[in-house]
């Protein structure tokens, strides 16, 4: 159980563009999503909060309007890098919160974006 | 503040046991996790403490005592395999979300 799946794995895009990435629970619901960013080396930091059925909760200095997020279903959140530029090229993660048998984050496998 | 801190590095020889240390200070405390991280990978979990105590979990176990905002990881008859980063996370306990320490990257040598 506790299955996280993350579209696409890696992508390339160019300068200006967007990009969506989805993340998905696969064997169980998940009210609660976490997007995370982590440069090389460093550590994982949280990007914001993904409520299903509500907006989402960003962290201080991320911009919300950049970074779109949607937590549509139980399993589903999504998030879009609009107007790409090549600063945002990073390891994107995301994590579904799972109460069974307690609180515990499971993670995605990860998004590589490299914009050129 | 949040704080949480680990030793970037250490190396350790196959079959040997390696003790991973990570101390916090955080406003509030709901939890430590302990992930393990393969390079380019996304992390996967390998335990929990909420209480002061050893859990154990086949090679790996983990400790945590409140009152000193200390914890470890202890590893057992290491395997290359287990060259990876640890990544030690407090769960915060007005927000839930967890804080990320920089990770320990360890090197299992033959």
């Amino acid at each position: 159980g506790a299955v996280v799946s993350q579209h696409p794995s890696r992508v390339i895009c160019k300068s200006g563009t967007s990009v969506k990435i989805e993340c998905r629970s696969l064997d169980f619901q998940a009210t609660t999503m976490f997007w995370y960013r982590q440069f090389p080396k460093q550590s994982l930091m949280l990007m914001a909060t993904s409520n299903e059925g509500s907006k989402a909760t960003y962290e201080q200095g991320v911009e919300k309007d950049k970074f779109l997020i949607n937590h549509a279903s139980l399993t589903l959140s999504t998030l879009t890098v609009t107007s790409a530029h090549p600063e945002d090229s990073s390891f994107y993660i995301c994590s579904a919160r799972w109460d069974s048998p307690r609180e515990t984050q499971y993670f995605g496998p990860g998004t590589r974006l490299l914009v050129l | 503040g949040q704080n949480i801190d680990q030793p970037t590095e250490m190396t350790a020889t196959e079959g040997a046991i390696v003790q991973i240390n990570c101390t916090y200070q955080t406003s509030g405390f709901n939890g430590l996790f302990w992930y393990q991280q393969h390079a380019g990978e996304a992390p996967t979990f390998l335990s929990y403490n909420v209480l002061d105590g050893l859990e154990e979990k086949g090679r790996f176990s983990s400790f945590l005592s409140r009152s000193k905002g200390y914890s470890y990881l202890l590893l057992k008859e290491l395997q290359m395999k287990d060259s990876a980063s640890y990544l030690c996370a407090v769960r915060d306990s007005g927000t839930y979300k967890y804080i990320f320490g920089t990770g320990t990257r360890l090197k299992v040598l033959a």
